[in-house]
């Protein structure tokens, strides 16, 4: 099966400084890596996603790099806003087992005005 | 697009009776429907996945005479929780996925159930 370790747990930076969420995954036939927002009490919400096929993806202040070889793949948050501040999950495919997602621990990300 | 509503948002009940909870893919047809269950300050537990037409697919560790699952058609399933006791209270997110959203899984807003 697949297992997806994410850090930090906790992050809090300064309003315009950039956040950077990484994870590891363990099973090197996963394709597909989604990124989740999830404000508190609400439902997580798509923000990024990449396939294997591709390296970097970009979204205005939203990144996700993907580096295979090393099974592990991160997302980076530029000029942060009070309004990033959530908890970020990040998720990897579990091959052949119809779409089922793995997801990390999450990141609680606090952004401070 | 990719929208999930679930139903209802928050439920309170007495010990010992049974809840359903709906989940239904607005606009767009779900293969697959996935329920999680998240803990305060925890991630999202898989416990089932269900495919239309089909018996759902429990993980390890939960009860599916407990946490009853049916998917009887490609835009609805509901989760009942029966006989339901103060441990069961949590928050349960269901999920859905379809054929023109590949593996993206999009997700409903979530039930609270507190049961007293």
């Amino acid at each position: 099966g697949e297992n997806v370790e994410q850090h930090p747990s906790t992050l809090s930076v300064q309003e315009g400084d950039s956040a950077v969420i990484k994870c590891t995954y363990s099973d090197s036939a996963s394709n597909y890596f989604p990124w989740y927002k999830q404000e508190l009490g609400k439902r997580p919400q798509l923000i990024i996603d990449i396939r294997s096929n591709v390296g970097e993806k970009k979204d205005q202040r939203i990144a996700v790099t993907l580096n295979k070889t090393a099974k592990h793949f991160s997302l980076h948050i530029t000029e942060t806003q009070p309004e990033d501040s959530a908890v970020y999950f990040c998720a990897a495919e579990v091959k052949n087992a119809g779409n089922m997602l793995t997801f990390g621990g999450g990141t609680r990300l606090m952004v401070k005005p | 697009g990719a929208v999930v509503s679930q139903h209802p948002s928050r439920v309170i009940c007495k010990s010992g009776t049974s809840v359903k909870i709906e989940c239904r893919s607005l606009d767009f047809q779900a293969t697959t429907m996935f329920w999680y269950r998240q803990f305060p300050k925890q991630s999202l537990m898989l416990m089932a996945t269900s495919n239309e037409g089909s018996k759902a697919t429990y993980e390890q560790g939960v009860e599916k005479d407990k946490f009853l699952i049916n998917h009887a058609s490609l835009t609805l399933s509901t989760l009942t929780v029966t006989s339901a006791h103060p441990e069961d209270s949590s928050f349960y997110i269901c999920s859905a996925s379809g054929f023109a959203l590949q593996e993206t899984q999009y997700f409903g807003p979530g039930t609270r159930l507190l049961v007293l």
